[in-house]
């Protein structure tokens, strides 16, 4: 199984909501990744997770929270974002070092 | 962080071999060259990658100078299911997990 699997695939959420979008996967990788991508724009790193441990913050603010509970999954807490958040956001995982694996990504729009 | 430089756009025929460059003038010794391509709607998807050697596999060639300043992403003939954004990227397993995107090059494929 070399899938990356993202849910739900499509979010709309209220500036005062409180959600969570959820990554799995079943390869044993130690790496796991939280991207944001804009429209016509490359993917921007989040967050990185290494052996379940945050390892990477790129300056995220603190609406965005993560949360990797074992080793096979990953999530992103949102709370209080703005419009301008809307986006998708992508999951990836790898061994580090080797080839990544994204999923398709959770379209969010923020009303 | 070793910058990669990639031009914007270009284009191919159908059935035609397709050479992708990219720059890295600053890459380390223990920079590995990947390659990924994102189609629309999906997320990206991991094409190849090498250290110092040219690479071979069952997507794409990878061809990497000498001094490792520049590497060339080769499809040997192009679909139009090719036709993508590619991004080079450059990773340092051993200092991080890191996967940085640049803008990578928007590939059309002529009929």
């Amino acid at each position: 199984d070399t899938e990356v699997t993202q849910t739900p695939k499509h979010l709309v959420m209220g500036m005062t909501n409180k959600k969570s979008l959820k990554c799995e996967q079943h390869m044993g990788h130690r790496a796991m990744y939280w991207y944001k991508q804009k429209a016509k724009k490359p993917p921007e790193l989040m967050f990185v997770y290494s052996y379940e441990k945050l390892s990477i913050n790129e300056s995220v603010p603190s609406r965005f929270s993560p949360e990797c509970p074992n080793s096979s999954l990953l999530n992103l807490h949102l709370h209080a974002l703005q419009p301008e958040d809307s986006a998708l956001y992508l999951c990836a995982s790898s061994h580090g070092g080797e080839q990544a694996f994204f999923g398709q990504g959770t379209r969010l729009t923020v009303v | 962080d070793a910058k990669t430089t990639q031009p914007n756009s270009m284009e191919s025929n159908e059935e035609e071999p397709v050479h992708l460059p990219c720059n890295h003038s600053t890459i380390s010794g223990t920079d590995y060259i990947h390659w990924y391509r994102q189609l629309p709607s999906q997320g990206p998807e991991y094409v190849i990658h090498g250290l110092t050697s040219n690479v071979n596999n069952r997507m794409a060639s990878l061809a990497i100078a000498e001094d490792r300043k520049s590497s060339t992403l080769i499809l040997h003939r192009a679909t139009l299911r090719d036709a993508a954004v590619y991004y080079c990227i450059l990773t340092t397993p051993t200092r991080d997990d890191k996967i940085i995107f640049g803008k990578g090059t928007r590939l059309h494929i002529l009929p």
